[in-house]
């Protein structure tokens, strides 16, 4: 079946400009998870969404970081305010809590974030 | 919190020899996994291994295999028959196996760039 998606590929944006970074999950899947991998902090997890829960925000960086997930599906990644220092691959990951093989994770093909 | 540490930054290896990268991790819990994803240029995170850490017998897929001392709390990878289409750079991760916030989450070492020669 369909993998992770994500959208888009790259995005090239200007410091202080607002992004938003799409990830389309497994059907089926109602774990997601985002993650940024950059040159200098390796990769890190952001945020967690489980079905209806609340989600877990710890590893959020910043307030100007805020992730929803709609209808138990789709996650849109917000990055406000951009900076920098946000510049890096932010990847999406999905994974099913029952059946198969629920502790793995499958990732999408990420999204590398140049902010000029 | 856990960590993940992967001392080996570069590594090559001739095609069809074997290689083995090195992962060790460090936890106060006992019941987790652990895993080796392959990462290609092309960004895409594939899952090359898993092991449940309350298993004994090592993992394997094919050419792909661990050496998982949980007591030394060491899970390395070991690639046989090398192929070019190995080179990528190489994560292994943790996850814990216990309920409440952040189920799931993986935690990933630095990271190793695999280099294969023709």
């Amino acid at each position: 079946g369909a993998g992770v998606s994500q959208s888009p590929s790259n995005k090239v944006t200007e410091k202080g400009k607002d992004v938003e970074l799409r990830c389309d999950p497994i059907s089926g899947h109602t774990a997601l998870y985002w993650y940024r991998q950059s040159l200098g902090q390796g990769l890190e997890f952001l945020i967690y969404f489980q079905g209806n829960s609340a989600p877990d925000k710890s590893g959020l960086p910043s307030d100007r970081f805020s992730a929803e997930r709609t209808g138990g599906s789709v996650s849109t990644l917000t990055i406000q305010r951009t900076q920098q220092e946000d510049s890096a691959v932010y990847l999406c990951a999905s994974r099913r809590l029952a059946g198969g093989t629920p502790d793995t994770q499958y990732f999408g093909p990420g999204t590398r974030l140049t902010v000029l | 919190a856990q960590t993940v540490t992967q001392s080996q930054p570069e590594m090559s290896v001739q095609e069809a020899e074997t290689v083995t990268l090195s992962c060790t991790y460090d936890t106060s819990e006992s019941d987790y996994y652990l895993f080796w994803y392959k990462q290609p240029p092309s960004r895409q995170m594939i899952l090359v291994i898993r092991q449940e850490a309350y298993k004994q017998q090592n993992a394997t897929e094919n050419r792909f295999s661990v050496n998982f001392q949980k007591a030394a709390k060491s899970f390395s990878l070991k690639i046989s028959d090398s192929q070019l289409g190995d080179a990528a750079m190489y994560f292994c991760a943790y996850r814990s196996a216990s309920g409440g916030t952040s189920y799931g989450k993986l935690t990933f070492g630095q990271g190793t760039i695999l280099t294969v020669h023709p």
